[in-house]
């Protein structure tokens, strides 16, 4: 079922940007990107989403490659607050959210 | 808004007694998921209702699992009898439109003995 590939950790220094990339080689035309994170001990939160253009929120930016094969997540002055378990979906409808295994940020001070 | 309502938060409970889990979605929205997460297998969908209806139930483990979605403010899932390995967090979500960006709950956290 995993159609995003993601590294399985990041560190990123407080303050500086975080950028969390991700592989969706076999996505396809009408399927979005979306982001989604778990904070320890909570239920996932959702970020963001994009289907072709980049797009960006109170939370983060989405940046989308113009094949579509791969995206990158910024979060652009990371705090310790951010520290969680990242995830790439794709998917095109409400049952096609396939979280798989996620980035695990961690802020350092 | 209060966001997705879970209830209980921790369920300790022994083998073979029933357990029941309930969610409060979202008002408005008109998706319902149920996931289980556990460290092994990570967040897996269990099921899901589109206007109160079961669109997908693939994803519930076996005939001891079931849920319901009486109206589209309430909905449940069953374990019966329950069994050690069904020891795990259970996170409720709901979601409107497409695309469907979905809103989790805070989860219950079930330990069968």
């Amino acid at each position: 079922d995993a159609k995003t590939t993601q590294p399985p950790s990041m560190d990123c220094a407080e303050g500086r940007a975080a950028n969390l990339p991700c592989n969706h080689s076999t996505i396809s035309g009408n399927e979005y990107v979306y982001w989604y994170r778990q904070i320890h001990s909570q239920g996932p939160q959702y970020i963001i989403h994009g289907l072709k253009n980049n797009e960006t929120n109170e939370m983060a930016s989405l940046i989308i490659t113009e094949d579509r094969k791969s995206s990158t997540l910024i979060l652009p002055h990371a705090t310790l607050r951010d520290t969680a378990v990242y995830y790439c979906i794709v998917g095109g409808g409400a049952n096609n959210l396939f979280f798989g295994t996620g980035t695990r940020l961690t802020v350092i001070p | 808004d209060a966001g997705v309502i879970q209830s209980p938060r921790h369920e300790v409970t022994e083998m073979g007694q029933e357990v029941t889990l309930r969610c409060k979605p979202i008002s408005g929205h008109n998706s319902l998921f149920w996931y289980r997460q556990t460290m092994m297998r990570g967040l897996e969908l269990l099921i899901y209702f589109n206007n109160n209806v079961p669109i997908d139930d693939s994803g519930m483990p076996e005939d001891r699992f079931s849920a319901k979605m009486p109206n589209a403010s309430f909905s449940t899932l069953k374990i019966q009898p329950s069994e050690p390995r069904d020891s795990a967090v259970y996170f409720c979500a709901s979601g409107s439109g497409r695309p469907d960006t979905q809103y989790f709950g805070p989860g219950t956290r079930l330990t069968v003995l």
